[in-house]
């Protein structure tokens, strides 16, 4: 069954930490995987895409990065800020374009 | 913004009716999904429409249907409504490409039904 896990499930850190998110998938055939941003009650904003060649992209101080071997991928924030707090959702799409969600991880930044 | 529209923003129904939502896709864009987000929860898939034919579905009873006109604005309607379709419903619209397509989602309609 194709599933996509993430973790933590939440996560507290101060202002001006970094932290570092997971997603673990079973998908198969694997396209790509994307990492989306969602504010409460707004809908999911695309922080990076990858492919199966890439293994790292940057976007500002997001930087996400692709194991396509052990079917793993990271989300990491430096210098977190307090806009940052969201949820942030590991998205993972199959041959067929079939698009699988996590559950997402949900970010507080605290000052 | 994503230039992504949805309407209406807020919906309250009661159990049995019919509900339609309906979604504007950015500029250019020939796909659009559909998803449904229960509170808490990552969105889950509904179905697709690409050149107005639909072209993948999740796991969703067949009650759940959609529309895709030429212009690429899409529709969700909803029959006999049931209290746990109460969710964020969220659509995404791209430009289909191989090797993967950025999606862009609207701001969500969230539905009530009591």
């Amino acid at each position: 069954k194709n599933q996509v896990e993430q973790s933590p499930q939440s996560l507290i850190i101060l202002e001006g930490k970094n932290c570092t998110l997971q997603c673990n998938y079973t998908v198969s055939p694997f396209s790509n995987l994307r990492w989306y941003k969602q504010d409460t009650g707004r809908g999911p904003v695309s922080l990076t895409i990858m492919t199966f060649s890439e293994n790292t992209k940057s976007n500002g101080r997001y930087t996400a990065t692709l194991d396509a071997d052990t079917k793993q991928s990271s989300l990491h924030i430096t210098a977190s800020q307090l806009s940052d707090s969201a949820s942030y959702i590991c998205v993972v799409i199959d041959g067929g374009f079939k698009t699988i969600f996590g559950a997402g991880t949900r970010l507080f930044v605290k000052a | 913004e994503t230039g992504v529209t949805q309407s209406p923003t807020h919906l309250i129904k009661t159990r049995g009716q019919q509900v339609t939502l309906r979604c504007s896709s950015q500029s250019g864009h020939n796909t659009v999904s559909w998803y449904q987000q229960a509170l808490g929860q990552g969105p889950q898939f509904i179905f697709q429409y690409y050149r107005e034919e639909e072209n993948g579905r999740g796991n969703f009873p067949p009650r759940f249907s959609g529309l895709q006109f030429p212009n690429y604005s899409s529709e969700l309607n909803v029959n006999a409504l049931e209290l746990d379709d109460s969710a964020l419903y969220l659509c995404a619209s791209s430009y289909r490409l191989a090797g993967g397509d950025t999606q862009y989602f609207g701001p969500g309609t969230r539905l009530t039904v009591l």
